[in-house]
């Protein structure tokens, strides 16, 4: 049964770098089927997604982040990185990772499943 | 950006009834619509893909519906493990966008 785990600072300074690690566990991270990202929920909000990679390192990110996002993959460890770059407070948000099946004509995000537990990253000095 | 709207944005019921929720995006989408359920402190799961189809493991008492802009989610017969926030989302075009949900508590 695949499962992520997401894992890193619970908090974060604003200003700095918010980063974070999924770890992928019962499958592989280099499955051509599939796309790996990360999706937000502030508290108490709706969801937002950030961005995906794929095993090769090909990303795609949503444009309203796009400028201060990086994601990236290590698949000799199973794992996919955020990197989150000149937080504030509006950042602050539960933090999940998830595998994402995609459209094989235009490798845009489907659906989102399964997902990680999620991470709560405050932004705060 | 596509904008999904979720109706209503609450509701009460009891369990054994029929619950309805609706989803309206702001432009067609054809049948790129998934839909997620998502229990407090825990993580969305996947229910509906693509508009009607069962998600893996999935009881049967849910389905979706709709095509276009206007889609629902039916719970036949609501159960004590369904009482959670139930969210929307489309994958017409990128970015992928959710809907604000829909709380469904215990009337």
């Amino acid at each position: 049964q695949l499962q992520l785990q997401e894992s890193g600072p619970g908090l974060v300074k604003p200003s700095e770098t918010l980063s974070l690690t999924c770890t992928v566990s019962g499958g592989s991270i280099s499955s051509s089927s599939y796309y790996w990202g990360w999706i937000r929920q502030p508290p108490g909000k709706g969801l937002e997604w950030i961005g995906s990679v794929y095993y090769s390192g090909s990303t795609y990110y949503n444009p309203s982040l796009k400028s201060r996002v990086t994601i990236s993959v290590d698949t000799s460890r199973d794992q996919f990185s955020l990197k989150l770059t000149s937080v504030t407070a509006a950042d602050t948000a539960v933090y999940y990772c998830a595998r994402i099946s995609y459209y094989y004509d235009s490798g845009r995000p489907a659906w989102f499943d399964p997902w990680g537990q999620g991470a709560l990253v405050t932004v705060s000095s | 950006d596509i904008q999904m709207t979720q109706s209503p944005s609450s509701l009460s019921a009891s369990v054994g009834d029929r619950v309805t929720i609706t989803c309206r995006a702001s432009q067609s989408i054809s049948s790129y619509l998934n839909w997620y359920q998502q229990k407090p402190g825990k993580a969305p799961k996947l229910l509906i893909y693509a508009a009607s189809s069962l998600q893996s493991g999935v009881p049967s008492r849910f389905s979706g519906s709709g095509s276009g802009t206007d889609f629902t989610l039916t719970i036949s017969s609501l159960q004590p493990e369904d009482f959670a926030a139930y969210y929307c989302q489309q994958s017409y075009s990128s970015p992928p966008t959710f809907g604000p949900g829909t709380k469904v508590d215990i009337k």
